[in-house]
């Protein structure tokens, strides 16, 4: 059953905390993305990926967010400090790039999301 | 950017209806993807449909690039079709590529 997983599925934390949310993207997709959700601002790209190289994360807050690969197993998104602003659902999506391709062509398949809630 | 709007916002059906749920974008598109997001927020692949007619059960999705819009036809709905459908295309600008989202529309199905 071939599907992205994320973890944790649900956090709460305090304010000015640090928060990790974990992904592993479908085996053999080659790009992965980072969305968040909110009833405000609805779907949002916040980075992704190719080959594990970071090519655009121009939709993150840079002071306090970070997003990395560190295998093309695993993608990781920080927040520190978190902040009551952030609570949202984050979601991650993965898909396959072709060699040639663009990822404006890539079907993206999502994970069940993470819902943050920062207090 | 690029804009996206889905119309109707809202709608509420009857099981056994059928309906129609219409995204417009406002350039040309790489991509286009129709999800449903159920009631447990998760998002469902539907179509992948840049351009052309496909047919997946009591669904079906129609888009016409030339004309920028997309059509997504729910037949015999079921209270289980309740939930948002988003389309959310692909663009390219520059080297910078980007999946859209449209704003949704809700959908529920009512015995």
């Amino acid at each position: 059953d071939a599907r992205v997983t994320q973890t944790p599925r649900h956090k709460v934390t305090e304010m000015g905390q640090e928060v990790t949310m974990r992904c592993q993207p479908i085996l053999g997709h080659n790009t992965v993305f980072w969305y968040r959700q909110t009833m405000m601002q609805g779907l949002e790209l916040l980075a992704y990926f190719r080959n594990r190289a970071p090519l655009d994360d121009s939709g993150m807050p840079k002071d306090r967010f970070s997003a990395e690969m560190p295998d093309a197993t695993l993608a990781t998104l920080k927040i520190q400090p978190s902040e009551p602003r952030d609570s949202a659902v984050y979601f991650c999506a993965s898909g396959l790039t072709l060699r040639q391709g663009s990822i404006a062509n890539t079907e993206a398949f999502f994970g069940q999301g993470t819902r943050l809630t920062v207090v | 950017g690029i804009q996206v709007e889905q119309s109707p916002p809202d709608l509420i059906l009857q099981e056994g209806a059928n309906s129609t749920l219409r995204c417009n974008f406002s350039d040309s598109v790489n991509n286009l993807q129709w999800f449903h997001q159920n009631p447990w927020g998760q998002l469902i692949n539907l179509f992948y449909i840049p351009s052309g007619t496909k047919q997946n059960g009591r669904l079906s999705a129609t888009t016409v690039a030339t004309e920028r819009y997309s059509l997504l036809y729910i037949s015999s709905s079921q209270t289980t079709d309740s939930g948002v459908y988003f389309c959310a295309v692909g663009t390219r600008t520059g080297t910078a590529s980007k999946l859209t989202f449209g704003t949704g529309t809700r959908l529920q199905v009512t015995l």
